[in-house]
């Protein structure tokens, strides 16, 4: 199974750049990367996903490095409402599960 | 946008009783999926459904958890006997299945207490 690791928290002052890193070292060849945050108790909210290329959308910017072991996450003005658990998901090979690691606790500081 | 509803946002049970937690996924999507998260741990896989059968489940998904899709509409998950254990938040989750459309999209989720 894809496992990814995450540092367990980071700090970012709000209006600054987030980046948000994970290892994902043991991805399969046509695995995606998904990343997911937590606020609070509520539902994973789906931020991006990316395979090889580097992707953005509208919350978010993906960078996949070229062996595809690792990505790092970017929020590129980072506000109060971004503090959450960030979660970086590769998902099992074989099946659509989704395996969740203990994620990044990222606080945004006023 | 369309998303995934849950019903009831909480839910408060004497251990042994029955419930079913629904679930409303996004319209037209195909799978469908239920997590838990006990309170201060991770997001652990339940359950996965497509096709008006269990695709996969974990070891936690027991005899004492059953899931259904009664009409077109709902997906539920329906805990038989509960047990102080099950007092958790459960996320269903859904996706469309089809090809370039493989993203899940989680509900806000019903909070579970068992007593």
């Amino acid at each position: 199974d894809a496992k990814t690791t995450q540092p367990t928290s980071m700090d970012c002052a709000e209006g600054r750049a987030a980046n948000l890193p994970c290892n994902h070292s043991t991805i399969s060849g046509n695995e995606y990367v998904y990343w997911y945050r937590q606020i609070h108790s509520q539902g994973p909210q789906y931020i991006i996903h990316g395979l090889k290329n580097n992707e953005t959308n509208e919350m978010a910017s993906l960078i996949i490095t070229e062996d595809r072991k690792s990505s790092t996450l970017i929020l590129p003005h980072a506000t109060l409402r971004d503090t959450a658990v960030y979660y970086c998901i590769v998902r099992v090979s074989g099946t659509y599960k989704y395996i969740f690691g203990t994620g990044t606790r990222l606080k945004v500081l006023a | 946008e369309p998303e995934v509803t849950q019903t009831p946002s909480h839910q408060v049970t004497q251990m042994g009783q029955e419930v079913i937690l629904r679930c409303v996924p996004i319209s037209n999507h195909l799978y469908f999926y239920w997590y838990r998260q006990i309170l201060g741990q991770k997001v652990e896989f339940l359950v996965s459904f497509y096709n008006n059968e269990i695709s996969e489940k974990s070891e936690i998904f027991d005899d004492q958890f059953s899931v259904e899709r009664p009409d077109g509409s709902n997906f539920t998950l329906k805990i038989r006997s509960t047990k102080l254990e099950d007092s958790a938040m459960y996320f269903c989750a859904s996706r469309a299945g089809t090809s370039g459309q493989e993203t899940q999209y989680f509900g806000p989720g019903t909070r579970l207490l068992v007593l």
